[in-house]
């Protein structure tokens, strides 16, 4: 079985422009939730959604977007790049929005 | 202070030894505590998850939860060269957003 699948893996962008993540979830999986890891650190939690519905959303600013569309994937827009937007974002897949995460390999995104 | 604190290491061990990592936290809302394993430059992959207080055994890999004293551990033993990889402890109250350490970097070598 294939598990969460992302794109695109690396992605360069200018400040100031705007970047669209995608995500597709484990088969069967309906909660979606988006993390940011920069490197050295762990993971911040940025959204989850669960039956296209947002469940949680965590401390960031509102250039942070995203949606989940009918078949469960998920994208993840950030407008207004700022240097520090340079991470690792990481979607993770879960039966329900309080079950066991996995994660995909995630987008490696550099703000220059 | 952060909610949940981790030793980063980085922690070098000859192979074959038992390796200890450890996690502290402040929210004792917190039930659901989990370890994931990162290699480099990929997603972190789910090792061990616990519910509440106790002990799990999952073949070389052993996750404690002490709730009395804000304390999760996870031993490997006869560690591998292929243990080499950053360790993440997670947790959450109730499922839903996940609250990650800093990680720690284990090395383990031949």
């Amino acid at each position: 079985d294939a598990g969460v699948t992302q794109s695109p893996t690396h992605l360069i962008k200018t400040r100031g422009q705007q970047v669209t993540l995608r995500c597709s979830p484990i088969s069967g999986h309906k909660s979606v939730s988006w993390y940011q890891q920069v490197l050295g650190q762990g993971p911040q939690f940025i959204f989850q959604y669960y039956e296209k519905e947002e469940r949680g959303r965590g401390n960031f600013p509102d250039r942070f977007s995203a949606r989940q569309f009918p078949n469960y994937s998920s994208e993840l827009n950030v407008n207004a790049l700022l240097l520090g937007d340079s991470a690792l974002y990481l979607c993770a897949s879960s039966w329900t929005w309080e079950e066991t995460q996995y994660f995909g390999p995630g987008t490696r995104l550099l703000v220059l | 202070q952060k909610e949940v604190e981790q030793d980063p290491g980085p922690l070098s061990v000859p192979e074959g030894a038992i390796v200890s990592l450890n996690c502290t936290y402040s929210n004792s809302a917190f039930q659901y505590f989990m370890w994931y394993r990162q290699y480099s430059r990929k997603g972190p992959e789910l090792l061990m998850y616990t519910y509440s207080s106790g002990n799990k055994e999952d073949g070389r890999f052993t996750a404690q939860v002490d709730k009395s004293s804000k304390y999760i551990s996870l031993f490997i033993r006869d560690s591998q060269p292929s243990d080499s990889a950053t360790y993440l402890c997670a947790m959450s109250n109730q499922g839903g957003k996940l609250i990650f350490g800093q990680g720690t970097e284990l090395s383990v070598k031949p």
